[in-house]
């Protein structure tokens, strides 16, 4: 199947700090990669859709300016935390589809954030 | 009412046995459904898909009954590496491409 990458795999920061996390679809071309955070014991929530050369759809609740999102390539888009504070620990996962209208989505291997 | 709904388990079986779990959502415009299996600390990975007349992929069958808006996944002949969370997703499409995703339904089982 098809290769996600995410780095770095694991952040450990001090509050107040911006921490960017980049996923990269490493054998095919990703038109849209999605962004996931999920605390422990719950379900993975989507925070926002990227589609390359254009600006991020965020759900709701999830602020666009804390959480900037950059798809400046079809096989990269990253996630950059900012300013961020203890709440904001958690598992980040990037996922990527292949192309318009098919399904499948490839996850990234996440990333743990822990803000001090 | 949250959009998708799983039972969290933990099902503790034995080795051998068989093993159904169900998932309910609540959106009837959903058009398509997953099953994910996620591993401690690890990311999801991609089960099955669920199709409206059933599928099976080895010792996993899957089913979807869109009336009553629910899905369930059977295991047979269950293995110990089968041990993991079972995660329900749902895609409601209509421009909405993200997955929706359950808490996870955790297995557990036992030599």
């Amino acid at each position: 199947g098809a290769v996600v990458s995410q780095h770095p795999s694991w952040v450990i920061c001090k509050s107040g700090t911006s921490v960017k996390i980049e996923c990269r679809s490493l054998d095919f071309q990703a038109t849209t990669m999605f962004w996931y955070r999920q605390f422990p014991k719950q379900s993975l929530m989507l925070m926002a859709t990227s589609n390359e050369g254009s600006k991020a759809t965020y759900e709701q609740g999830v602020e666009k300016d804390k959480f900037l999102i950059n798809h400046a390539s079809l096989t990269l888009s990253t996630l950059t935390v900012t300013s961020a504070h203890p709440e904001d620990s958690s598992f980040y996962i990037c996922s990527a589809r292949a192309l318009a209208g098919v399904e499948t989505q490839y996850f990234g291997p996440g990333t743990r954030l822990l803000v001090l | 009412r949250k959009e998708v709904e799983q039972d969290p388990g933990p099902f503790n079986v034995p080795e051998g046995a068989t093993v159904a779990f169900n998932c309910t959502y609540s959106n009837s415009a959903s058009q398509s459904f997953f099953w994910y299996r996620q591993d401690c600390r690890k990311e999801p990975k991609l089960l099955m898909s669920v199709y409206s007349s059933g599928n099976e992929d080895g010792r996993f069958t899957a089913q979807l009954n869109r009336a009553s808006q629910y899905i369930s996944l059977l295991i047979r002949d269950s293995k110990l590496s089968d041990s993991a969370t079972y995660l329900c997703v749902v895609n409601s499409g209509g421009g909405a491409d993200g997955l929706t995703f359950g808490k996870g339904t955790h297995l557990i089982i036992q030599p």
